[in-house]
């Protein structure tokens, strides 16, 4: 089984729509992020959301995060094109290590 | 805005050579990591490095790899004699205390 899987892996919308990304994690953990990438590019941190926060916002980002049901969501706003990309979450391993573990990724694309 | 720096973007080289990516940290930044993609995978653990040691290591980081804070700035992965699958865009990390990783752009190395 697999820290962080993503769902959908890919995902088409139009500019303008709301675009909704999920991840399930495995084992505990103390905080989840998120994190974008260009194709054959590099990661670009978006936001992190702590173990006690439920919520979070940053522009036309906005994060939850479930522990109970071991799953966050990125709510991507009023999509442009430019936000065509790959997204990942990252968990922060279990037993204090200091590794991420990411996801495999859901694959953005915004038409205009 | 400061950024992690990786060079040479791009590396191509013969299997069996030693290979060196560099990395240049964020200047206050006391944790840096190497993690590595291989075309269309998830984003994996290589190395964290802290304190001017080796704090973890992932199961593919063999002895063919090492790494060096050889000047306080300068962060390294040496990977001795490169195998075909080795080929991956290699990625160096930093974060100041146990929050965000800041990624750097990546270096994509192809063995051939």
């Amino acid at each position: 089984s697999q820290q962080g899987e993503e769902d959908p892996q890919a995902l088409s919308i139009q500019e303008g729509e709301n675009a909704t990304m999920n991840c399930s994690y495995k084992t505990s953990i103390n905080n989840l992020q998120w994190y974008r990438q260009n194709s054959g590019r590099g990661l670009v941190h978006l936001i992190l959301i702590r173990s006690n926060e439920r919520e979070k916002h940053s522009g036309r980002l906005r994060v939850t995060l479930d522990t109970s049901k071991k799953s966050s969501s990125l709510l991507i706003t009023a999509s442009r094109a430019a936000d065509t990309a790959s997204y990942f979450c990252a968990t922060d391993a279990p037993y204090n290590t200091d590794k991420l573990i990411f996801g495999t990724g859901t694959r953005l694309q915004v038409f205009p | 805005e400061p950024e992690v720096t990786q060079t040479p973007s791009h590396q191509v080289t013969q299997m069996g050579q030693e290979v060196i990516l560099h990395c240049v940290p964020i200047s206050n930044h006391l944790y840096f990591y190497w993690y590595r993609q291989i075309l269309g995978q998830k984003v994996e653990f290589l190395v964290s490095f802290y304190n001017n040691e080796i704090s973890e290591k992932s199961e593919i980081f063999d002895d063919q790899f090492s790494v060096e804070r050889p000047d306080g700035s300068n962060f390294t992965l040496k990977i001795r004699s490169t195998k075909l699958e080795d080929s991956a865009m290699y990625f160096c990390a930093s974060k100041p205390d146990r929050t965000e990783a800041f990624f750097g752009q990546g270096t994509r190395l192809t063995v051939v």
